[in-house]
């Protein structure tokens, strides 16, 4: 278990639908990251918050949004869902400014876009 | 652009041997470099991690091989096992891990017996 929470673990919608993914860090972690797994793309990095801040954009599209709140919580928002859309979606959390700083994953959350 | 390419996409290895798993990077800005073990239905879990300053790095049966001048490193898995058997990413990251990772497209590792 890596201290990293989310929920819902599975979500079944259907197409323009809007979903809300949601995110607890690990205690003390300040960092959160928000990935997508595909099969044909892999593990992709799509946004990173730091202590409420937005802090690095990846591939994510305009249709989803995210924010991480004052108790470091983040929640990950997708809407307008197309059948592409469906797939893991992990979050990680990690320490900020040490050398070496790991990023733990959660157990992530499966979209299925119907 | 794929920032680190990973090779091979699958695996196969006797029980016993020995797994290894390959990835090149091409940014330099790279400074950390961790592996990540993924089982089904699971999130990816850290396995090992190096810094370019280091040209290996050991612990217990899983060893990384650093070669900064070629820009690539490596996975090897001492006596595999079948609960090794999982999806295996390397990955890169820059300002000592505290920005995104960049994975490679993983490697599916099946030991078997």
């Amino acid at each position: 278990d890596s201290g990293v929470t989310q929920t819902p673990k599975h979500l079944i919608t259907a197409t323009g639908q809007r979903v809300t993914l949601r995110c607890s860090p690990r205690s003390g972690d300040l960092s959160v990251y928000w990935y997508q797994q595909s099969l044909d793309q892999g593990l992709q990095f799509l946004i990173q918050y730091y202590n409420g801040e937005e802090r690095a954009k990846g591939n994510i599209l305009e249709r989803f949004s995210a924010q991480q709140f004052p108790d470091l919580h983040s929640e990950l928002n997708l809407s307008s869902l197309e059948l592409g859309d469906s797939a893991l979606y992990f979050c990680a959390s990690s320490r900020w400014g040490q050398m070496d700083n790991e990023q733990f994953f959660g157990p992530g959350t499966r979209l299925t876009v119907l | 652009q794929q920032q680190v390419k990973q090779s091979p996409q699958s695996l196969i290895v006797q029980k016993g041997g020995i797994s290894i798993i390959n990835c090149a990077y091409e940014n330099t800005a790279f400074d950390y470099f961790p592996w990540y073990q993924q089982f089904p239905g699971k999130g990816p879990a850290l396995l090992i991690a190096i810094r370019p300053d280091v040209s290996e790095k050991k612990e217990g049966r899983f060893t990384i091989s650093f070669n900064k001048s070629a820009k690539q490193f490596s996975l090897h898995i001492m006596d595999s096992q079948p609960g090794d058997s999982a999806t295996y990413f390397c990955a890169a990251t820059s300002n000592s891990g505290n920005t995104p990772l960049v994975f490679g497209k993983g490697t599916r590792l099946s030991v078997i017996a």
